[in-house]
């Protein structure tokens, strides 16, 4: 089957622009978690939702990023007012049951954001 | 706060050799430790998935070993080829996090 695809895969934003990145997750696939990767780091987490519910939002770095998943399927990542910093490939990953820590994650190709 | 460590950083071998790729990680509380492949621009391709009470994976050229009491993990991959060049992600689950979390990663070149 398909795997996990995010759209756009590049996006370019003038600083001070708002942003929505989306994430489509493998078919039936109950966890979704957000990772944002800094050029020449491993990624790191953002936040993790069990189908609609958003259990785990400690690693968004300030409260312009905000994350949904309303139907526990589709999820979207948003940037208020851009900032250079927030410069990062934004990868998205999901696994098949609950409880985030146990199962394999399968990941997306990524959006890249630049900030200007 | 768990900690992921890589080393090298970067590793550049003629074709043909057989490589190990070290990881490391501060709080052996894990639940299991995946490896990954990122070729650039690319997402991230899962190579293996170690449990914790498991003590080796094998794929193919490929074998991952863990060593939980001791935070450690190896990528073993036998006969490189240069379609192996890419760069190779160690991740645990658990200590705490829901999420991964991430060494930096090796860069790895494999030359004709």
């Amino acid at each position: 089957g398909a795997g996990v695809s995010q759209s756009p895969r590049y996006k370019v934003a003038k600083r001070g622009q708002d942003v929505a990145l989306r994430c489509d997750p493998i078919s039936g696939h109950v966890s979704l978690f957000w990772y944002q990767q800094a050029l020449g780091q491993g990624p790191e987490f953002l936040t993790y939702f069990q189908n609609e519910a958003q259990l785990d939002k400690s690693g968004l770095p300030s409260d312009r990023f905000f994350a949904e998943r309303p139907e526990g399927s589709v999820s979207t990542l948003k940037i208020q007012r851009t900032q250079q910093e927030d410069s990062a490939v934004y990868l998205c990953a999901s696994s098949t049951s609950a409880g985030a820590p146990y199962n394999e994650q399968f990941f997306g190709p990524g959006t890249r954001l630049t900030v200007l | 706060k768990q900690e992921v460590t890589q080393i090298p950083a970067a590793l550049s071998v003629p074709e043909g050799e057989n490589l190990v790729l070290n990881c490391s990680f501060t709080d052996s509380a894990i639940y299991n430790l995946q490896w990954f492949r990122q070729d650039p621009g690319k997402g991230l391709t899962s190579l293996l998935l170690i449990q914790s009470s498991q003590r080796e994976q094998t794929s193919g050229r490929l074998n991952a070993s863990l060593d939980k009491s001791s935070g450690r993990s190896t990528l073993y991959i036998a006969a490189s080829q240069p379609g192996d060049s890419a760069t190779y992600l160690c991740a645990v689950s658990g200590g705490g996090a829901d999420g991964l979390t991430f060494g930096k990663g090796t860069h790895l070149i494999i030359q004709p």
